[in-house]
């Protein structure tokens, strides 16, 4: 099936550290999708990607929707201790609305 | 609350065991979702409802897996003859309409042990 390599698996930083996460995959899809995950909650989105091309920010995030249309990244500015969580990226193609394909998530620390 | 609300939040089953999850989705969501997320790996889609009817099983692992929702409203995963490698968290999830960008609002889940 349909499969999306996130990477890195973790990541450690300081507080105010930029971090940069990706996301690829052997399939095209039509919408990219970032979402954060805190323990015992379900994923909130955080940034819908709709173009290939397209830069769209959120704050201190911003994502981009590869020209390929078989990646994506995630970029956060300035992290702050409430960054910690697992982030995760999904795909949509346009046949199955709603359907995600998610990738095995990224866990972000962030030391105060 | 208003959000998207699961029950048990969390159940512990023996092997063989029939179990029931429910979800409660946003009031008046025509879309709900149900996901697997086994530890340590994202969501995996199992099933998908357009209002009562079932659009998408695609992703239910087996025969041992059940969905339903019959007045287009709460929805009911089963899950028959329970087995260690069922043990996961349930998610569901409900988007207002059908259409592809509709954002999903996804509840705190069902986390599930087999034993």
């Amino acid at each position: 099936g349909q499969q999306l390599n996130q990477s890195p698996q973790s990541m450690f930083i300081q507080e105010g550290e930029d971090v940069s996460m990706n996301c690829t995959s052997s399939s095209i899809f039509n919408t990219w999708l970032w979402y954060k995950q805190d323990p015992g909650e379900g994923p909130v989105l955080l940034i819908a990607l709709y173009k290939a091309g397209e830069l769209t920010s959120n704050g201190r995030l911003t994502a981009q929707f590869g020209i390929t249309r078989k990646d994506s990244f995630l970029n956060i500015s300035a992290s702050i201790p409430s960054d910690v969580g697992i982030y995760f990226c999904a795909g949509q193609q346009s046949t199955n609305a709603g359907k995600s394909t998610f990738g095995d998530g990224t866990t972000l620390t962030v030391k105060p | 609350g208003a959000g998207v609300s699961q029950s048990p939040r969390y159940k512990v089953a023996k092997r063989g065991q029939d179990v029931a999850l429910r979800c409660d989705p946003i009031s008046g969501h025509v879309s709900l979702f149900w996901y697997q997320q086994a530890l340590g790996q994202g969501p995996e889609f199992l099933t998908y409802f357009q209002n009562e009817a079932q659009l998408d099983k695609s992703g239910l692992p087996s025969d041992r897996f059940f969905a339903e929702r019959p007045e287009g409203s709460v929805s009911t995963l089963k899950i028959q003859r329970t087995q260690q490698e069922d043990s996961a968290v349930y998610l569901c999830a409900s988007s207002l309409m059908q259409a592809t960008n509709e954002k999903l609002f996804f509840g705190s889940g069902t986390q599930l042990s087999v034993l």
